[in-house]
């Protein structure tokens, strides 16, 4: 099973500044990989995939770039309707494997 | 539109089979690509992949859940289910379907549905 690991656990962040997610994979997941975000109370929703390819309908300022093992989703400003929960998300497994890092609390500082 | 929404019982005793049902539209899992998995998540932690159908009923299994779980589609009604033999309370989690984006090889979540909670007690 690949294991991810995302850092930090919490990250506190002012409204309009950037943020900086990180995701780790235990082996190479080449660029097979998701981000979510998840309000309370609500289901995941796509933000990337392919590493860097934004869903449709998601803010340009939402970004992910890496490839191989480490990976990183960048939101340039934010704003309040940004502070969430963040979890990446491999797709690499054949048969497939699917596996969730634990998730990054992103909090107003 | 594509939604999906899950139904089943809200509480199950330990040792219970529990069978949950995800009704999707618009979407059908008889066109070539279309995938439908089942995730959950205990409170407060993290999602946890349980099982994936496609079109061609292929199907597959978290390795630490696969003797537990059995998942089926009814294309005529637009469902998938899902049961999980032997239930225990730490399979209390709010459990959720989702639509594998119509991406060549991709395995990753365009649509999910709003979750329902299942608690496991006697």
């Amino acid at each position: 099973e690949i294991v991810m690991t995302q850092s930090p656990a919490t990250l506190s962040v002012s409204p309009g500044e950037r943020a900086t997610l990180s995701c780790r994979a235990s082996q190479s997941v080449s660029s097979n990989l998701a981000w979510y975000q998840q309000k309370p109370g609500q289901a995941p929703r796509l933000l990337i995939y392919g590493a860097s390819t934004r869903a449709t309908g998601i803010p340009a300022r939402f970004s992910g770039s890496g490839s191989g093992t480490e990976f990183t989703l960048t939101i340039s400003s934010l704003q309040s309707e940004d502070f969430a929960v963040y979890y990446c998300q491999q797709y690499n497994n054949w048969p497939p494997e699917i596996t969730f890092g634990q998730g990054t609390r992103l909090e107003i500082k | 539109q594509v939604t999906l929404k899950e139904s089943g019982p809200a509480l199950v005793k330990p040792t219970q089979t529990l069978t949950l049902t995800c009704t999707f539209s618009g979407f059908s899992l008889s066109t070539s690509g279309m995938r439908v998995s089942w995730i959950r998540q205990p409170p407060g932690k993290a999602l946890e992949w349980l099982a994936r159908i496609d079109w061609d009923d292929d199907n597959f299994y978290s390795t630490s859940l696969k003797t537990r779980l059995t998942i089926s589609k009814d294309t005529s009604k637009n469902q998938v289910v899902l049961t999980m033999t032997n239930m225990d309370p730490v399979d209390t989690a709010t459990y959720y379907c989702a639509r594998i984006a119509l991406h060549g090889g991709s395995n990753y979540f365009d649509y999910w549905g709003q979750g329902t909670l299942v608690t496991v007690s006697s």
